[in-house]
């Protein structure tokens, strides 16, 4: 079945460096989904990419969707204690149309 | 508007009784997804189902597991003959028309079996 990779599972950076995170799926996908959970809470909705190629910012965070529609990347600049948390990108796959996730990426700030 | 409503948020069963995890949709959706979640790790697909039927329970299990969205009323994710390995986080997450459109989750329900 259709596989969703993220890379790397952990990450800790000193608060003002950059952080990515990356997204690869064992299928072309028709979209890409981008979503954040805090610590003890539940999955955010962030972002969605559609087109392949496809980039699209929001402030300090960049979402990239790869020119074959098979990988992704999220790229937060000059990070805050405010972006801790779990980063998951999801694609939705199969032939029924689940939506699945990557294991995510865990970002920790150091003040 | 309410958003995605799960409950209990937090469940403790004994071994070998039965947990019955609630999820209400948003108002409109039709398309509801159920996830796993264990400490530190990612989100495990289990199944996803639509109004009255279940599109895909392939990330579920064939034993002990079933769930539901009936016409009226919430899904329901019921786990029978709990054992200590069920203790996890379960996410219930809908959308409005399945592909393309964004999942909106619920809180969770955090299970927790002894």
């Amino acid at each position: 079945g259709q596989q969703v990779m993220q890379i790397p599972q952990y990450q800790h950076v000193q608060e003002g460096e950059d952080f990515t995170t990356y997204c690869n799926s064992s299928t072309t996908l028709s979209n890409i989904q981008w979503y954040k959970q805090r610590p003890g809470g539940h999955p955010v909705f962030l972002i969605q990419l559609v087109k392949s190629g496809e980039v699209k910012k929001q402030k300090r965070l960049t979402f990239q969707f790869g020119e074959a529609k098979k990988n992704s990347s999220l790229h937060i600049t000059a990070t805050q204690t405010t972006d801790v948390g779990t980063y998951f990108c999801a694609g939705y796959g199969g032939s029924q149309g689940n939506l699945i996730f990557g294991k995510g990426t865990k970002l920790s700030v150091k003040p | 508007n309410a958003g995605v409503m799960q409950n209990p948020r937090h469940l403790v069963r004994r071994r070998g009784q039965e947990a019955r995890l609630r999820c209400s949709p948003m108002k409109g959706h039709s398309h509801v997804y159920w996830y796993r979640q264990l400490p530190e790790e990612g989100l495990k697909f289990m199944v996803y189902l639509q109004k009255e039927n279940i599109i895909d329970e392939s990330g579920m299990p064939k034993e002990r597991f079933s769930a539901e969205f009936p016409k009226e009323g919430p899904s329901i994710l019921r786990i029978q003959q709990v054992v200590r390995g069920d203790s996890a986080a379960y996410f219930c997450a809908s959308s409005l028309t399945g592909e393309r459109t964004e999942a909106f989750f619920g809180q969770g329900t955090r299970l927790t079996v002894v």
